[in-house]
């Protein structure tokens, strides 16, 4: 299956600053990556998407303003996470979907990046 | 995307089968149902994927009745290491745009 690598894998930062949070496709070219954040013990939620060549759509509740995403090319988007607060700490992953052809299809993940904010 | 009801959680003992039920009532025409696996701090896993009867891969199967209301997959002989939580996610997952939407999932706890 495609890898998806994610950098860094984890980071620790001082309340205020920005972190960015890269993730690549390695194997094939993706026009649309997604991006989710999860806290401890709860399930995977979708922040939004990522989108190339536009601007990414955020889902309900979810600051675009602070969560900025950039599709800089076919095989990276990245997540910067500006003016972090401790309730930011999360570990974020990322995902590409299946190249297009539509019906079924394996979404790759990311190994998700540990962020705590002090 | 259709909601998902799966088991909070299941125990079991290495050897074992088991047997991880998936209620989808609102199922459409064109999604498929696909099971994920997560270990703590990785990213999820594809595991199995199926759209009707049975699907059966090197690690699991997938048993989908006729009505595709619900789905079971089914793990053999689970090991220490199967302990992780499985999501279970219906969808047109093959759509570029398409997110995954999790739910709660299932943790399974495999011991000794």
């Amino acid at each position: 299956g495609a890898v998806v690598s994610q950098h860094p894998s984890w980071v620790i930062c001082k309340s205020g600053t920005s972190v960015k949070i890269e993730c690549r496709s390695l194997d094939f070219q993706a026009t649309t990556m997604f991006w989710y954040r999860q806290f401890p013990k709860q399930s995977l939620m979708l922040m939004a998407t990522s989108n190339e060549g536009s601007k990414a759509t955020y889902e309900q509740g979810v600051e675009k303003d602070k969560f900025l995403i950039n599709h800089a090319s076919l095989t990276l988007s990245t997540l910067t996470v500006t003016s972090a607060h401790p309730e930011d700490s999360s570990f974020y992953i990322c995902s590409v979907p299946p190249r297009t052809g539509g019906g079924g299809g394996e979404q790759f993940f990311g190994p998700g990046t540990r962020l705590t904010v002090l | 995307l259709a909601k998902t009801t799966q088991p909070i959680s299941m125990d079991s003992y290495e050897g074992q089968e088991v047997n991880i039920t998936c209620s989808h009532n609102n199922i459409a025409t064109n999604d498929y149902i696909t099971w994920y696996q997560q270990f703590p701090s990785q990213g999820p896993r594809f595991i199995i994927q199926g759209y009707k009867t049975k699907v059966t891969n090197e690690v699991a199967s997938l048993f989908i009745p006729a009505d595709r209301k619900s789905s079971t997959l089914s793990l053999p002989r689970v090991s220490l290491s199967d302990t992780a939580v499985y999501y279970c996610l219906v969808g047109d997952t093959g759509q570029a745009g398409t997110a995954l939407i999790f739910g709660k999932g299932t943790t399974l706890s495999v011991s000794s």
